[in-house]
């Protein structure tokens, strides 16, 4: 429909491991982002890619990296998961004469 | 910095008025919009306004006046379905979206 999925939706995963969430799209947008979502604080930006290959940081990018080696897919790797990196994953894409972004559905994260 | 204020929560009944405010200071300005969240989903689109004044949708109206930083969401003949997250974000000059901490509306019967 929108034309961006995410996947898991659900993961539980346990302190220490490696964990890589998946953003892929079929709109041939140029820009992704990851951001988290907590209690309290909002959306917040974790790492953006503005195209193949370039990817910045966010607000909240420490424990966290990307890669983006194709226009359709946006990778969150969490290096070493930690308890307080449990938290709902939102992937938005944003492209030419978009309305602000389109949002996946989300990944629920937990670490145990 | 970048700071973006609105409310916790709020309470309104079935069939009435209910404004949501939202204050912003960001270095930069390209608009701002509003989204709903409903429970456990994504926030999905509801207005934008990059000029001063009030734009309007349907039973949702958008105000923004720049010189002052502010924004509100106006919604008229509250449904129950309308009971959700509202979120305040900003565009600064920059390719990114700030957002607010988000309002929570319960509607009532």
């Amino acid at each position: 429909d929108a034309g961006i999925t995410q996947s898991p939706r659900h993961k539980v995963t346990e302190t220490g491991t490696p964990v890589t969430l998946r953003c892929h799209q079929t709109e041939n947008h140029r820009y992704m982002y990851w951001y988290r979502q907590d209690p309290g604080h909002g959306l917040r930006l974790i790492h953006y890619s503005y195209g193949v290959k370039d990817t910045d940081k966010g607000e909240v990018s420490d424990g966290y990296s990307v890669s983006r080696s194709k226009t359709e897919d946006f990778l969150l790797t969490l290096e070493s998961a930690t308890s307080s990196q449990t938290s709902v994953y939102f992937c938005a894409i944003s492209g030419p004469g978009d309305y602000g972004y389109t949002f996946g559905s989300g990944t629920r994260l937990t670490v145990v | 910095g970048q700071n973006i204020d609105q409310p916790t929560e709020m309470t309104a009944t079935e069939g009435a008025i209910v404004q949501i405010n939202c204050t912003y200071q960001t270095s930069g300005f390209n608009g701002l919009f509003w989204y709903q969240q409903h429970a456990g989903e994504a926030p999905t689109f509801l207005s934008y306004n990059v000029l001063d004044g009030l734009e309007e949708k349907g039973r949702f109206s958008s105000f923004l006046s720049r010189s002052k930083g502010y924004s509100y969401l106006l919604l008229k003949e509250l449904q129950m379905k309308d009971s959700a997250s509202y979120l305040c974000a900003v565009h600064p000059n920059t390719d990114k979206l700030i957002f607010g901490t988000g309002t929570r509306l319960q509607v009532f019967p």
